[in-house]
C-alpha cells in the first residue's frame, strides 16, 4: 500500500461547482498535513495546512479525519483559475511524503 | 517571503557528464531537500539535509550526491549523468524539523540528458 494515495483525476467541473478531494495515508503516527497546489510546469506552492479541528480559507476548506486516516480539500464556487494539480503532504517525524496529486480542470 | 533559488531553469547535458544543480535559500532555514518529479510518479525525495555538512539519503539516492557547505546552499550532484536522470528537479526548504511549517520550493530545473 502506498504511504499517501490520491485519486489522480482529472476532476472536470464547471465554474461555480463545489469539488472535493480526499487523500489517504497509511502511517497512523503522521503529525502534520498540508495541501499544495501545482500549476503546469511550475513548482508546488503551499495552499493550506490541515488542522485537527479543520480549517477554512475563503472558498477552501481542509479537514483531517485521523480515525479513518484521510485528509480532504473542499473547493466551493470553483473558478477557472483553480485549475491545477493538488498535492497532499503528510509529515511523519522528519520528512514529508507527497501524494502524486489530483488534477482539477474547471471549465466555463 | 522566503525565496528558494535554483541556478538554472533548463539544462541539457550529455551522458556521462558531471552535473551540478545549485539551490540557495535566503531565510536561514535549517532543512533543505532535493526532489525529482516525473509524470505519474509524483515527487520523489533524493536527499535532504538538516544542517551544514549533514546529509541523509531519501528514497532514490542512487546516482546522486549532495553537498551542504553553507547553511543557505544545498547542491545536488549527478556524478555521471544518464538518460534516466532526465527529469524536473525541485529544491525545497523549511524551518522546523517535524513539519509544522510548510515547505517552500524553488522554481525547478528541467534537466535533459542526451
Amino acid at each position: 500500500r502506498k504511504e499517501v494515495e490520491q485519486d489522480p483525476g482529472p476532476f472536470n467541473v464547471p465554474e461555480g461547482a463545489t469539488v472535493a478531494f480526499n487523500c489517504t495515508y497509511s502511517n497512523s503516527a503522521s503529525q502534520s498535513f498540508f495541501w499544495y497546489r501545482q500549476d503546469c510546469r511550475k513548482e508546488p506552492k503551499l495552499l493550506m495546512s490541515v488542522y485537527s479541528s479543520g480549517n477554512e480559507d475563503g472558498r477552501f476548506t481542509a479537514q483531517l479525519n485521523r480515525a479513518s486516516q484521510y485528509i480532504s480539500l473542499l473547493i466551493r464556487d470553483s473558478k477557472l483559475s483553480d485549475s491545477a494539480t493538488y498535492l497532499c503532504v503528510v509529515h511523519g517525524s522528519y520528512i514529508p511524503t507527497f501524494g502524486r496529486g489530483t488534477s482539477l480542470i474547471v471549465h466555463p | 517571503d522566503v525565496k528558494v533559488t535554483q541556478s538554472s531553469r533548463y539544462l541539457v547535458k550529455r551522458t556521462g557528464e558531471k552535473v551540478f544543480l545549485e539551490c540557495v535559500q535566503d531565510m536561514d532555514h535549517e532543512n533543505m531537500f532535493w526532489y525529482r518529479q516525473d509524470p505519474g510518479l509524483g515527487l520523489r525525495l533524493i536527499y535532504f539535509s538538516y544542517d551544514v555538512k549533514m546529509k541523509e539519503k531519501g528514497d532514490i539516492p542512487e546516482g546522486y550526491s549532495v553537498s551542504r557547505e553553507k547553511k543557505e546552499r544545498f547542491s545536488l550532484i549527478l556524478e555521471s549523468a544518464s538518460t534516466n536522470q532526465t527529469s524536473m528537479y525541485l529544491c525545497a526548504s523549511n524551518f522546523e524539523t517535524g513539519g509544522n511549517y510548510g515547505y517552500t520550493f524553488g522554481s525547478g530545473t528541467r534537466l535533459t540528458v542526451v
